[in-house]
């Protein structure tokens, strides 16, 4: 029984286009991150946030944009794709900064 | 730059062996170290954590830490097949709350 939950699991996208990976949690966390995975930089740190404020950022990138609706929610929205943009990305919770933290099962994205 | 070291970067031990897997920071910062584990088409699940100098024993995981080296080590005595995957170190940043992962070990347990 997941506790988080990534849709979708597999998405295939156009270069240039854009699109939204959706993350919830089901474990009561505060803090929800976004962990990026490819065969170049295995397991990469993007985004973490704390009570649906912004923590840390180290995406480069103004194309990649986490969206919080609810505490629970941490949405990833990534425009003007890249081939290069193709990866798992993971989302992950934990109770408070500088606990244990739970992933997800990943969106394995493939743009080509 | 890599702030969190592994090796090796993959490792070979037969059913029933010890594998044994190695992580340096290059980061006095890091207070403690976390061992994650993954499985094909997963995500990583944490395995333990270490706080202090010495060994911390889990069913059939050890950790060992020396701060002052920022040397930790896992170590999986009486290997399974189950337990082949990908282990990352990891360090967690106390400011930002993020945790830097290294670039893994691939453990191939052989029946």
């Amino acid at each position: 029984d997941p506790k988080i939950i990534q849709k979708p699991k597999y998405l295939v996208a156009v270069t240039g286009s854009e699109k939204i990976l959706i993350c919830e949690q089901y474990l009561g966390h505060n803090a929800m991150y976004w962990y990026r995975q490819s065969a170049k930089k295995p397991l990469e740190f993007m985004f973490s946030y704390s009570y649906q404020k912004l923590m840390d950022n180290q995406t480069a990138s103004s194309r990649f944009q986490p969206q919080s609706s609810k505490k629970n929610h941490l949405d990833l929205q990534i425009t003007a794709l890249k081939p290069d943009d193709s990866a798992t990305y993971f989302c992950a919770s934990s109770h408070r900064a500088n606990t244990e933290v739970f992933f997800g099962k990943g969106t394995r994205l493939t743009v080509v | 730059q890599q702030k969190v070291q592994q090796s090796p970067e993959s490792l070979s031990v037969p059913e029933g062996g010890m594998a044994s897997l190695n992580c340096t920071s290059s980061d006095r910062n890091f207070q403690y170290f976390w061992w994650y584990r993954q499985h094909s088409g997963e995500g990583p699940k944490a395995l333990m954590s270490i706080f202090s100098d010495g060994d911390k024993k889990e069913g059939r995981f050890t950790a060992h830490l020396n701060k002052a080296s920022l040397h930790v080590s896992l170590h999986i005595r009486d290997s399974q097949p189950s337990d082949s995957a990908l282990y990352f170190c990891a360090a967690p940043n106390y400011n930002q709350g993020k945790l830097i992962f290294g670039q893994g070990t691939k453990l191939s347990i052989k029946p």
